[in-house]
């Protein structure tokens, strides 16, 4: 099946130091979404890309998706501690057979020191 | 948030014990999800419904029955849990399933269930 592996499980960051999270899929990708949970929270939809090669932005976030559709990446730029939280991306399989199934990373728990 | 909500928040049950999760939406969304959420691993997604019809049974095992009386109402039936069915579980929703694409998916804050 279908596995959706994300690097790094746990990063710890100084307040204004930049932070990355990469998103790998086994398969290739119809669309891939990002969603953060805050501690003692819910997942909250951040973002979806679909396109190739898709680069956007939101504020100090920036989600890319590979030419391949298989990969993805999130980056925070100077970090804050209201980025605190477990950031997890989440894709849908190419094929028309997973009836918007999404399969999740295991996310990676941002910490931010002030 | 209130678009997804969720009830009861915190579950204590025994083993032995029958109780049942609910879930509503109010975002006029046609499928809803429910997920297990255990610590240190990923998401994992349970069941699907679509317009009231279970499109996904994700392995679960039986002593889990889901129930989807309307497009607004999701409910997780629970008997003979065992301990490793400690977790959190989330109910979400989306616009609706399609085969090619994947929408957007609004969670409730979870039920917090521990089996004793």
């Amino acid at each position: 099946g279908q596995q959706v592996m994300q690097i790094p499980q746990y990063q710890h960051v100084q307040e204004g130091e930049d932070f990355t999270t990469y998103c790998n899929s086994s398969t290739t990708l119809s669309n891939i979404q990002w969603y953060k949970q805050r501690p003692g929270g819910h997942p909250v939809f951040l973002i979806q890309l679909v396109k190739s090669g898709e680069v956007k932005k939101q504020k100090r976030l920036t989600f890319q998706f590979g030419e391949a559709k298989k990969n993805s990446s999130l980056h925070i730029t100077a970090t804050q501690t209201t980025d605190v939280g477990t950031y997890f991306c989440a894709g849908s399989n190419a094929g028309g057979t997973s009836y918007g199934k999404l399969t999740f990373g295991q996310g990676t728990i941002l910490t931010v020191h002030p | 948030e209130t678009g997804v909500t969720q009830t009861p928040r915190h579950l204590v049950m025994g083993m032995t014990n029958k109780k049942s999760l609910k879930c509503e939406q109010h975002l006029g969304h046609n499928a809803m999800y429910w997920y297990k959420q255990s610590a240190k691993k990923p998401l994992e997604l349970m069941f699907v419904y679509s317009l009231e019809e279970r499109v996904e049974n994700n392995s679960v095992p039986s002593r889990f029955s889901p129930e989807c009386p309307n497009s607004s109402h999701l409910f997780l039936h629970l008997h003979t849990l065992q301990p490793e069915d400690s977790a959190l579980y989330l109910c979400a929703s989306s616009q609706g399933l399609s085969e090619w694409f994947s929408y957007e998916q609004y969670f409730g804050p979870g039920t917090r269930l521990t089996v004793t």
